[in-house]
């Protein structure tokens, strides 16, 4: 069956401290991942994506996430957080042959302390 | 500004009252979706629809109904609700097929059947 694991259910970093957060999936066909951040009361915005092509891909706000295709892994890092980088992380994956179902993770938990 | 709108943003109702959640989005876009965020399960799609007339289910499809009868809706549809669809809702919109270009959500609503 095709799933989406985030390990980590909730993280807590400290402001300026590095920060990766993994995300795990199995999927038969090849996927296209992505990585969405929810503050507090809001929707989801768009962080990443990864569909094709070079595996380190560049995001905003300062993440970045590697796709490893033998671990079938797509982690999250940012080299340095912030205190506004406080929020719910979702790692969502979909695959060229069932492309109208984007699978979400559970999420992670980011809580930044001074 | 692009952007997805659902409304309303928060919801009471009482078991078996029909309900509809309104969801517009103005980019054009052809691809829609619906979701259902609950703790430590994620986002679980409801249903997609790929065009106008044209939806299919997600992963828990049931006691919900959608249409598309044009492009910029996509409204979501309870027609007996129960306590268990007490939930916070996202709609979200692509241009792309399964949002392989990043989905664009709206800001959510937040429903609670008594």
């Amino acid at each position: 069956a095709q799933s989406v694991t985030q390990p980590d259910i909730h993280i807590t970093v400290s402001e300026g401290a590095s920060l990766e957060l993994r995300c795990n999936y199995s999927y038969g066909a090849t996927p296209y991942l992505f990585w969405y951040v929810q503050s507090p009361g809001q929707g989801l915005q768009l962080l990443l994506k990864y569909f094709s092509g070079d595996t380190l891909v560049q995001g905003i706000k300062g993440f970045e996430a590697e796709f490893k295709r033998s671990q079938s892994s797509f982690n999250l890092r940012k080299p340095s957080v912030h205190w506004s980088d406080a929020a719910e992380y979702f790692c969502a994956v979909g695959t060229t042959d069932s492309w109208g179902k984007l699978q979400f993770g559970a999420g992670t938990q980011v809580v930044v302390t001074p | 500004e692009a952007q997805v709108t659902q409304n309303p943003r928060y919801l009471i109702t009482v078991t078996g009252k029909k309900l509809t959640v309104t969801c517009s989005q103005n980019m054009n876009h052809e691809y829609m979706s619906w979701y259902r965020q609950d703790p430590g399960l994620g986002l679980r799609q409801i249903y997609y629809s790929m065009n106008v007339e044209v939806t299919d289910k997600g992963d828990v499809p049931e006691g919900y109904k959608v249409s598309r009868k044009e492009k910029r809706n996509f409204p979501l549809i309870l027609e007996s609700p129960s306590p268990n669809q007490t939930s916070l809702y996202f709609c979200a919109s692509s241009s792309k097929p399964g949002g392989s270009n990043g989905y664009t959500f709206g800001s959510g609503t937040r429903l609670t059947v008594v």
